[in-house]
């Protein structure tokens, strides 16, 4: 157990919805990233926040949307879903700001499993 | 072109066997993770480099900054380091690449 957690675990929705996808840090950890895993595509850096700010921006669709909030927990926001979508969303956390993976070790929640249909 | 290509993509091999598989990344970087992700799905860190060798266990990881490549060893193999492994890179843009891993199976 990382002490990462990730909720749901799994989604199932329609094309076009919205949902919204939870994470905790590990107590102590200021830093949150998003990945996303699919089939085709491999793991893909999402987006990264430190103590509520976005420090690092991958590939991520103008459709999704993060934040991260005064209790350090985030919310990644994905809108008008489509299948390509359906994915495996990981997120981690570490101790600092970090410099992408660079500089310190992430801890990875279980990921939420999300099917768009 | 990838900017971080793993090898082999595949692999089975015999317990016991020392496992090598190897990174190769064309961008500067930070560090290099090597992650490992089990059939369950769950991911875990094994290692973070910057430079020269780390060792935990059974598990080695080397890099060469100038020639822009890291392996992964693995000595004694179990079945329960059946897994993908994962290489990711860190660019100094503070963006995270990864490859696109390497499947490993153990058999007993």
């Amino acid at each position: 157990d990382s002490g990462v957690t990730q909720t749901p675990k799994h989604l199932i929705t329609a094309t076009g919805q919205r949902v919204t996808l939870r994470c905790s840090p590990r107590s102590g950890d200021l830093s949150v990233y998003w990945y996303q895993q699919s089939l085709d595509q491999g793991l893909q850096f999402l987006i990264h926040y430190y103590n509520g700010e976005e420090r690092a921006k991958g590939n991520i669709l103008e459709r999704f949307s993060a934040q991260q909030f005064p209790d350090l927990h985030s919310e990644l926001n994905l809108s008008s879903l489509e299948l390509g979508d359906s994915a495996l969303y990981f997120c981690a956390s570490s101790v600092g700001a970090g410099g992408g993976l660079g500089e310190e070790t992430q801890y990875f929640g279980p990921g939420t499993r999300l099917l768009v249909l | 072109k990838n900017e971080v290509e793993q090898s082999p993509q595949n692999l089975t091999a015999q317990e016991g066997e020392f496992i090598t598989i190897n990174c190769s990344y064309s961008v500067g970087i930070s560090a290099l993770h090597w992650l490992q992700q089990h059939p369950g799905g769950g991911i875990v860190s094994l290692f973070m480099l910057s430079s020269g060798k780390k060792k935990h266990g059974r598990l080695i990881a080397t890099i060469n900054i100038q020639e822009k490549h890291s392996s992964l060893h693995i000595t004694a193999s179990h079945p329960r380091d059946s897994a993908v492994y994962i290489c990711a890179v860190g660019r100094r843009d503070d963006k995270i690449i990864f490859g696109k891993g390497t499947r490993l199976h153990i058999l007993p």
